[in-house]
């Protein structure tokens, strides 16, 4: 069963405006870690944003925020006011101590920013 | 610290040969992690080591390939032999227990033709 569930192969947004890449999950575990990673045309991964299951605040990392809603088991991924920089690959992933601290990904979103 | 260091980045090699991947994990890290990217598979897990022992090796395609980690700061990941199918680009990541992100290398790609 997949673990990790994004369902945007692509996305556009225009420059300036905000944008959400969908993100669910799944896992018994009560303690896990989701994590979004991306990765630019170059082909480099690059740690974006991290929530713990029991993190009572959304994370936020600059225009980077992860909007965690736990009972729903998604952890959608928000950039807010787009960059042309911005257009990349963009994976979701989940840590569990279920399967021993291992990383699952997702299949990924492609996202372009339209100038 | 300079991160997680791949090497080759590159590597191209004909059907049949034997391939060995090279990586450095981060100093300190616990957990080490192999992937292999493509496009029709996108990012697949291939092996996970904590504290230098193979924890799980179940994405590991096929006994063409095996992988090692002899101390903690080095680790192979050998395809013998090679095969067309297995171009691909590799990652290597590290990270600390638990929740904590993992660090990517800047990946070997290789090309077996």
């Amino acid at each position: 069963a997949q673990k990790i569930t994004q369902t945007q192969p692509g996305m556009f947004v225009q420059e300036k405006e905000a944008v959400t890449l969908d993100c669910t999950y799944d896992t018994s575990d009560p303690s896990y870690g989701l994590f979004w990673y991306k990765q630019p045309s170059s082909g480099e991964m690059i740690f974006l944003i991290y929530q713990g299951s029991y993190d009572q605040q959304n994370a936020t990392e600059g225009r980077y925020s992860l909007n965690f809603q736990k009972a729903r088991k998604s952890a959608n991924l928000v950039i807010s006011a787009s960059q042309l920089g911005d257009s990349a690959m963009y994976f979701c992933a989940m840590r569990d101590t279920n399967t021993g601290n291992q990383f699952y990904f997702g299949t990924g979103t492609s996202l372009t920013v339209i100038p | 610290d300079a991160g997680v260091i791949q090497s080759p980045r590159h590597e191209v090699t004909e059907m049949g040969q034997e391939v060995t991947l090279r990586c450095k994990p981060i100093s300190g890290h616990n957990s080490l992690f192999w992937y292999r990217q493509t496009m029709m598979r996108g990012l697949e897990l291939l092996i996970y080591f904590n504290n230098n022992v193979p924890i799980d090796d179940s994405g590991m395609p096929e006994d063409r390939f095996s992988a090692k980690m002899p101390n903690a700061s080095f680790s192979t990941l050998k395809i013998q032999p090679s095969e067309p199918r297995d171009s691909a680009v590799y990652f290597c990541a590290s990270s600390l227990p638990a929740y904590t992100e993992a660090f990517f290398g800047q990946g070997t790609r290789l090309t077996v033709v």
